[in-house]
């Protein structure tokens, strides 16, 4: 069946740190990939997409490239605030399969320091 | 309504009784999720409605767990004789047609069983 295997938390970084967020994944199907966050207190909501290979999502600084030929999808940003202390979330849903359903990965807690 | 919309947004039942967790997704979407959230877990799936295909309900725990979507609109999750196990908060999303379109999240419903 899919699956996402995303990094453990939580993760804590000072302002303006790189930030990355390892997330692999398997699948039947053509996979759609993406990552949601979840911050303090707010439901979770879409952060970026990726729906075929080496497509890149970005959003608010955040990016992530679908790797077929590593199975990943990594999110990343250069320069983080606190304001992005959040849990976030890789999940996959897989077209061409009887699979439509979104799975999830685990949730990375991430608390950014000023 | 301008979002997906859960209630009630706390419960708190005796163990053993049964409980009715309601969603009502964003109008003219076709998909529809119900997933499990225990505290300071990930997101566990539960069950998926899309149109008026049969839904998938492998990610149900048990049959004490029950769901029904009334055509595209409000959906019932249902949990009889609840356990302490059960305690978690449960997340209703729905998507326009699900697989690769964004899912958008209620807030949920905090259940406690006591």
């Amino acid at each position: 069946g899919n699956s996402v295997t995303q990094m453990e938390g939580p993760v804590t970084l000072s302002e303006e740190a790189f930030l990355t967020i390892n997330c692999t994944y398997t699948a039947t199907g053509y996979p759609s990939l993406f990552w949601y966050v979840q911050y303090p207190g707010e439901g979770l909501q879409l952060l970026l997409k990726a729906t075929k290979a080496d497509d890149k999502g970005s959003n608010k600084g955040f990016e992530a490239t679908y790797r077929k030929e590593t199975t990943s999808f990594h999110l990343e940003k250069g320069s983080v605030q606190v304001s992005d202390s959040a849990v976030y979330f890789c999940a996959l849903s897989a077209r061409g399969s009887n699979d439509y359903k979104l799975s999830f990965g685990a949730g990375t807690t991430v608390t950014v320091r000023a | 309504g301008a979002g997906v919309s859960q209630s009630p947004s706390n419960k708190v039942t005796e163990k053993g009784k049964d409980v009715e967790l309601r969603c009502d997704p964003i109008s003219g979407h076709t998909a529809l999720y119900w997933y499990r959230q225990r505290l300071g877990q990930g997101l566990e799936f539960l069950i998926y409605f899309q149109g008026n295909s049969a839904p998938d309900k492998s990610g149900l725990p048990s049959d004490r767990f029950s769901a029904e979507r009334t055509g595209e609109s409000v959906s019932t999750l249902t949990i009889q004789r609840t356990q302490q196990e059960d305690s978690a908060v449960y997340l209703c999303a729905s998507s326009v047609t699900g697989g690769d379109t964004e899912a958008f999240f209620g807030q949920g419903t905090r259940l406690t069983v006591v």
